[in-house]
C-alpha cells in the first residue's frame, strides 16, 4: 500500500487567484493522478501527472487551469488557476502503488476548495 | 472511452441483512475493477478489487463477482453492520494504453439501519 499526505487540506479563496495543492507519497511510485469530487458527486479524473514529462489531461480539462508538475516520483502539485466559484471541490491524489501495471491505487485525503 | 453505470444509488438494509450493488462497463478492454468505500469527510478507500481473468474474489463479508462477456461486476456486503454504512464506488480500468485510470460509477450511499 501507500500513504498519501496532501496539503492544505482545505482552502477558501477568492475569485481569480490560484491555488497549488501538494501531494507527498510516503514511497516511489510509478503513476499519479488528480481527481476531483463535486459535492455529492464521483471521482473524475483531471490528469496523470507524469514524472519528467507534461501530465496527461482528460477530456475537459487543460493544462493553462490545471497545471501540474511531477518532479520526482513521490511528489505531484496541482495548481487551480484563475479560480472561479465552479471550480470550488475536493481535489484528490491518487497513487498506483505495489506492483508496477497490477499495482493498487490508494487516494490523498483530499483538499476541500471552496471559492467565493 | 469508458463509461461505468452503478446501481442503485441508495440501498437501505437491516443489519445483518446483505446488500448488492452492481455495476455495468462499456469497454471490453477494461480488465481491473476495483471498489472503493467513501466515508462522509473521508478519502476513498479501496475496500476490494477484481481483475479479468477472475469471476469471484472474497475478503470475510464482501465479495466480488465478475462476468466479463456480460460486462458487470457486483459488490456483496454478508451480514451487514451500521459500520459498513457509506458510499460505495465501482470503477474500472484499462490498465493499458489507459494504464492505472480510474472511470468511477455513480456511487451508492448504503445506510444499515440497526
Amino acid at each position: 500500500s501507500a500513504v498519501i499526505s496532501q496539503k492544505p487540506s482545505r482552502d477558501i479563496c477568492q475569485r481569480g487567484t490560484s491555488l497549488t495543492i501538494q501531494c507527498q507519497v510516503d514511497s516511489q511510485v510509478t503513476m499519479m493522478f488528480w481527481y476531483r469530487q463535486q459535492p455529492g458527486q464521483s471521482l473524475t479524473l483531471i490528469a496523470t501527472a507524469n514524472q519528467g514529462s507534461e501530465a496527461t489531461y482528460e477530456s475537459g480539462f487543460v493544462i493553462d487551469k490545471f497545471p501540474i508538475s511531477r518532479p520526482n516520483l513521490t511528489f505531484s502539485t496541482l495548481t487551480v488557476s484563475n479560480m472561479s466559484p465552479e471550480d470550488s471541490s475536493i481535489y484528490l491524489c491518487s497513487a498506483l502503488a505495489g506492483g508496477g501495471i497490477y499495482g493498487e491505487q490508494y487516494f490523498g485525503p483530499g483538499t476541500r476548495l471552496t471559492v467565493t | 472511452g469508458e463509461n461505468v453505470e452503478q446501481h442503485p444509488s441508495t440501498l437501505s438494509v437491516q443489519e445483518g441483512d446483505s446488500a448488492v450493488i452492481k455495476c455495468t462497463y462499456s469497454d471490453s478492454a477494461s480488465n481491473y475493477f476495483p471498489w472503493y468505500k467513501q466515508e462522509l469527510g473521508k478519502r476513498p478507500q479501496l475496500i476490494i478489487d477484481i481483475r479479468s481473468n477472475v469471476g469471484e474474489k472474497k475478503d470475510q463479508r464482501i465479495a466480488v463477482t465478475l462476468n466479463k462477456t456480460a460486462k458487470h461486476f457486483s459488490l456483496h456486503i454478508t451480514e451487514t453492520q451500521p459500520e459498513d454504512s457509506a458510499v460505495y464506488f465501482c470503477a474500472a480500468s484499462g490498465q493499458t494504453d489507459s494504464w492505472g485510470k480510474l472511470q468511477f460509477g455513480a456511487g451508492t450511499q448504503v445506510v444499515v439501519t440497526p
